[in-house]
């Protein structure tokens, strides 16, 4: 069966420090991979997908980038981190047209100090 | 652009009534849709998926939603709240053509003993 792993869990980071999220699926081969913020109050955001190995589509701009460098293996990145960073972060992966769900991890829980 | 809106950011129920959450859609195509369930702290979990085979879509922990395309609404219901789908519950719409969900923003799911 597959499964989505993400860590770590939890995260404090101050402002302007690196960050670097990571997200590994197991049990599928070439799934569509994604990364979604969650703020209080404001729903699920996607931020970036990708359809394959070193390909990334941006939703929104922002302070954030993403990354595969292998095919079951996406990472959230940032060089310098804001307040505004704070948030909830899910990754998520799928397969299949757009009537397939998506599955997603137990997020990150990210607190810029 | 495909959206969903969720009336109501938060809902209160006593244990044993009906539950009742509201979710239209705006779509200039027969839409997918996807109710998610979020316990604290966790991803979300796939509840049930519209895909045009049926109108009433039965999903996991006795819920259900039904697709109304003259009221352009797939609300999710539930005959008897249990304590535990206390939760935050999630409407998404996935394009046609390309897996992408693009979310509501929740109603979270208060039951009273």
């Amino acid at each position: 069966s597959q499964t989505i792993h993400q860590w770590p869990a939890t995260l404090v980071q101050p402002v302007g420090s690196p960050l670097s999220l990571e997200c590994t699926v197991e049990g599928t081969s070439n799934p569509n991979l994604y990364w979604y913020r969650q703020a209080a109050g404001r729903g699920l955001q996607l931020l970036f997908y990708s359809v394959g190995i070193g390909q990334i589509s941006s939703e929104v701009p922002q302070n954030l980038s993403a990354s595969r460098p292998q095919d079951r293996q996406f990472i959230l990145s940032s060089k310098k981190l804001l307040l505004s960073d704070s948030g909830f972060y899910l990754c998520a992966w799928g397969q299949g047209d757009s009537n397939s769900p998506l599955h997603f991890g137990n997020g990150t829980r990210l607190t810029v100090t | 652009a495909q959206s969903v809106t969720q009336l109501g950011s938060h809902v209160s129920v006593s244990e044993g009534a009906l539950v009742l959450l509201r979710c239209n859609y705006s779509s200039s195509v027969p839409p997918y849709l996807f109710w998610y369930v979020q316990y604290p702290n966790q991803g979300l979990q796939l509840l049930l998926k519209y895909t045009s085979a049926a109108t009433l879509v039965k999903g996991i922990n006795g819920f259900e939603a039904e697709f109304k395309k003259s009221e352009t609404s797939f609300h999710l219901t539930k005959p008897s709240a249990h304590m535990s789908d206390a939760a935050e519950y999630f409407c998404a719409v996935s394009p046609t053509g390309f897996q992408k969900l693009v979310f509501g923003t929740g109603t979270r799911l208060l039951v009273s003993p």
